[in-house]
């Protein structure tokens, strides 16, 4: 167990919809990261928050969305959803940058 | 943008021989390099690391090396295991201008029994 939560595990919802994903960091843990992990792909960053601030972002569509809240848990929301969106997307914390990263199990969503 | 390569995409080595997987990195303020190992179905992994001040580390059958000048690193696996069958990730961090862990796109390692 690494210690991270996401919520939750499975979605499945139709095209044009919104849903929220939330992750829990490891206790401790600063920083929050997301990462999108499509079938059989590589892990595409998304956007960090490191104490309630958004620290890099990467190849994040403009209909995400991400924060990170006093408690240090995040939410990810993706709106006006597409099929294309459909994947993996795993939280992962760590103590500080330049530290190892603790993954959650992820949230598998599909777009139907 | 930051860039991440990895090679070999798919490879496949019988038990007991060794595996080598290599990244090589564009963002020279990369100064950390940690190897991430996804068994299928579960969440990556750390498996080793290592920062921009070494050359090598290793731990029991898994090293990795790092050529900062060529911006090169390599895990190597020895005495490789049906178990060690899984995608394994190199990654490249800095701690400067923006705090981002960009992934290579993987390794499919299959270890024939």
């Amino acid at each position: 167990d690494s210690g991270v939560t996401q919520t939750p595990k499975h979605l499945i919802t139709a095209t044009g919809q919104r849903v929220t994903l939330r992750c829990s960091p490891r206790s401790g843990d600063l920083s929050v990261y997301w990462y999108q992990q499509s079938l059989d792909q590589g892990l595409q960053f998304l956007i960090q928050y490191y104490n309630g601030e958004e620290r890099a972002k990467g190849n994040i569509l403009e209909r995400f969305s991400a924060q990170q809240f006093p408690d240090l848990h995040s939410e990810l929301n993706l709106s006006s959803l597409e099929l294309g969106d459909s994947a993996l997307y795993f939280c992962a914390s760590s103590v500080e940058a330049n530290s190892p990263l603790h993954f959650g199990n992820g949230t598998r969503l599909t777009v139907t | 943008g930051e860039n991440v390569e990895q090679h070999p995409s798919t490879l496949s080595v019988q038990e007991g021989d060794s595996a080598v997987i290599k990244c090589t990195y564009s963002d020279s303020a990369s100064n950390y390099f940690p190897w991430y190992k996804q068994e299928l179905g579960k969440r990556p992994q750390l498996i080793i690391d290592i920062r921009s001040n070494v050359g090598e580390k290793k731990d029991q059958r898994i090293a990795v090396t790092l050529n900062k000048t060529a911006k090169h690193f390599s895990l190597h696996i020895t005495e490789t295991q049906p178990e060690d069958s899984a995608v394994y990730f190199c990654a490249a961090s800095r701690n400067t201008g923006g705090f981002k862990t960009i992934f290579g796109a993987g390794t499919r390692l299959f270890v024939k029994a």
